[in-house]
């Protein structure tokens, strides 16, 4: 399976500011998601991350607050625009085939503090 | 999207046998159930998946009753380090654009 490779592990930021998460990964691979969990949560789908388009985002996540990049098949950063404390959660990358939910893999993801 | 119920939380000791149940009445024909692990500050890791009947690998058994109504994960002889929590999903990647949809899990937690 793919190795995911999510940079920073960890940031503490300013709220007004912005922090951009990285994640490469591997291989190349078709599908690319980004995830947030708050913290005691499960995992809430942020967007799917298109390679040479527009991310598609989920319901309740705009594009000005999380854009994101996908610019090849091994790579994408996620962007948390204008900070505030409830931004504040654990954000994950993960990559799939797309034809089956078995072997998606995870990054270790990035715990953001806001303060 | 078929919605899933779970356990919040479960108590195991060591070296018991661990039964998760996961609920799913709306499963489509299409959908597949699946099962993730998650220990603190990781991922996700996945565990095991299964459309019907009983599947088993070297960490799990997976049980899906014919109506394919609910599903039980059953986890041998726990350790601690099976201290974590377990997500049951369930859906049909090929029409949800590949997504994952997560529930709000189980949280197992072995002691000694």
């Amino acid at each position: 399976s793919a190795v995911i490779s999510q940079k920073p592990s960890r940031d503490i930021c300013q709220r007004g500011t912005s922090l951009t998460i990285q994640c490469q990964v591997d291989s190349q691979v078709t599908m690319m998601f980004w995830y947030r969990q708050q913290p005691g949560q499960s995992l809430t789908l942020i967007a799917t991350a298109n390679q040479g388009s527009e991310a598609t985002y989920e319901s309740g996540f705009v594009i000005d607050k999380f854009p994101i990049s996908r610019p090849n098949l091994t790579f994408s950063t996620l962007t948390v625009s204008n900070m505030s404390p409830e931004d504040s959660s654990i954000y994950l990358c993960s990559v799939g085939g797309g034809e089956r939910q078995e072997g998606y893999t995870f990054g270790s993801g990035t715990r953001l503090t806001v303060v | 999207l078929a919605k899933t119920t779970q356990p919040i939380s479960m108590d195991s000791y060591e070296g018991q046998e661990v039964n998760i149940t996961c609920s799913h009445n709306n499963i489509a024909t299409n959908d597949y159930i699946t099962w993730y692990q998650q220990f603190p500050s990781q991922g996700p890791r996945f565990i095991i998946q299964g459309y019907k009947t009983k599947v088993t690998n070297e960490v799990a058994s997976l049980f899906i009753p014919a109506d394919r109504k609910s599903s039980t994960l059953s986890l041998p002889r726990v350790s601690l380090s099976d201290t974590a929590v377990y997500y049951c999903l369930v859906g049909d990647p090929v029409n949800q654009g590949g997504k994952l949809i997560f529930g709000q899990g189980t949280e197992l937690s072995v002691k000694p």
